[in-house]
């Protein structure tokens, strides 16, 4: 395990449409965050877990979205009937999570357009 | 993130220094961080300063920090074609959530 991956890589969705994606945080790690980019922006923060915990979500994070991470490894995000303001790269990281620098690590991204 | 700020592009020939410049807001930020993101990838981390910090280098990397003027700074030694991407400064106003600034897209021109 060499950094954390994403799947998949690209989704195209009709809107109305249900979308799911998953992050594989590396493997040490009991931190994962879940954030947002849209072109020409820097990643917005949505969400985090400590071990399976849901301990943070933002205001972007609407009832529409949900994430879970069910036994505290990889974690998936799905957006219930999509909509074309969702269009955005979902960009995961994860961190060791102990008392210090809060370095995250990123993992590719899932680019998602609704068309 | 509306609470850093960065200007948005610059050009540099190669072989020459580039700084990159940012505000931020928080000044519980612990730590302070600098991401470079290439077309289409992930962001990866390039070095952090901690806040009681005014400087750090590591290798062709310099960040100067002026915490009174909540001011950070990247310098980019030796600047090459590879250094070409966009780079986010970020703060980390809290135990968890990292805010990004929009980006500064960094050209290098032969």
């Amino acid at each position: 395990d060499t950094g954390v991956s994403q799947d998949p890589r690209h989704k195209i969705t009709k809107r109305g449409q249900n979308v799911t994606f998953r992050c594989d945080p590396i493997s040490e790690h009991n931190r994962l965050y879940w954030y947002r980019q849209t072109l020409g922006q820097g990643p917005e923060f949505l969400t985090y877990f400590q071990n399976e915990a849901q301990l943070e979500k933002s205001r972007l994070l609407s009832d529409r979205f949900s994430a879970e991470r069910p036994k505290g490894s990889f974690s998936t995000l799905e957006i219930q009937r999509t909509e074309q303001g969702d269009s955005a790269m979902y960009l995961c990281a994860s961190s060791g999570g102990l008392a210090g620098t809060n370095e995250q690590f990123f993992g590719p991204g899932t680019r998602l357009t609704v068309l | 993130g509306e609470d850093v700020e960065q200007s948005l592009f610059l050009s540099v020939r190669e072989g020459d220094s580039s700084v990159i410049n940012c505000t931020y807001t928080d000044s519980s930020s612990t730590y302070l961080y600098w991401y470079k993101q290439e077309p289409g990838a992930g962001l990866q981390l390039l070095t952090y300063i901690f806040s009681n910090m005014d400087m750090k280098q590591d290798q062709r990397l310099t960040v100067l920090l002026n915490k009174k003027d909540k001011h950070l700074s990247l310098r980019i030694a030796d600047t090459q074609t590879g250094d070409s991407a966009i780079y986010f400064c970020a703060e980390n106003p809290n135990d968890y959530k990292l805010s990004f600034g929009a980006g500064t897209t960094v050209t290098v021109r032969a």
